[in-house]
């Protein structure tokens, strides 16, 4: 069974930049679509982006833009993703998630999340 | 930005049978998916394309869309069945993908 790593826990400073990594189990970062979902505390699942590896393609939801950076290093198998200019709203667990390419429509392949802390 | 409208809780007694709702428009045009998650886990895919069951999950899992209303289904409920549901959806259009608010299944 396929399973996604991720990068542990984070405590940043507003304004401060965050980078979480995701790697896949056992096969190469072409076999899958990533996407980033995050939750912030007591609340539901928000969709932010995704990186298609094999196309070489990044797609980020509009409330992200700008702000988002999703990245993906053949070299090490590892997908990224980065948040600039944090604040404390941006405090969430955010979960990497991923099908086998092509699909990008749903998710068979969760990471266990990684918690990110903005506070001063 | 599509939005996908879900009850906030919905609570059923073991051994019987759990109806959780996706509501949004024309939803029966679009292919409907299902997340399990408990507490401290990450969501598990239940059910996607409107009906189809992952390997490894239970028949008791079911799914439907027709119209404006997707519903999954749990039968024979089990306290195990207890946690967070959300229903999502890719927009072909937009190429957004989207979370309904979740729903939170107690057993009584």
């Amino acid at each position: 069974q396929v399973q996604m790593e991720q990068s542990g826990a984070e405590l940043k400073k507003p304004g401060a930049s965050v980078r979480i990594s995701c790697k896949p189990s056992g096969g190469t970062l072409s076999r899958y679509t990533f996407s980033w979902v995050r939750q912030a505390p007591g609340q539901g699942l928000e969709w932010m982006g995704r990186i298609v590896p094999v196309l070489r393609i990044e797609f980020y939801a509009p409330k992200f833009q700008g702000r988002l950076s999703i990245t993906a290093d053949k070299a090490t198998t590892t997908a990224y993703m980065e948040l600039t200019g944090l604040k404390p709203d941006d405090t969430a667990i955010y979960y990497c998630a991923a099908n086998t390419f092509p699909t990008k429509s749903f998710f068979n392949y969760w990471g266990p999340g990684a918690l990110v802390t903005v506070s001063s | 930005s599509f939005v996908l409208a879900q009850p906030p809780s919905v609570s059923v007694a073991p051994g019987k049978t759990a109806k959780m709702t996706c509501g949004g428009s024309t939803l029966g045009t679009k292919g409907i998916n299902w997340y399990q998650q408990k507490p401290g886990q990450a969501p598990v895919l239940v059910i996607h394309s409107d009906t189809d069951r992952p390997s490894g999950i239970p028949e008791r899992f079911s799914g439907s869309n027709s119209g404006n209303t997707a519903t999954l289904t749990i039968s024979r409920v089990e306290a195990g069945d207890e946690g967070d549901y959300y229903c999502q959806m890719w927009n072909s259009s937009t190429d957004y993908v989207t979370f309904g608010g979740g729903t939170k299944l107690t057993v009584l």
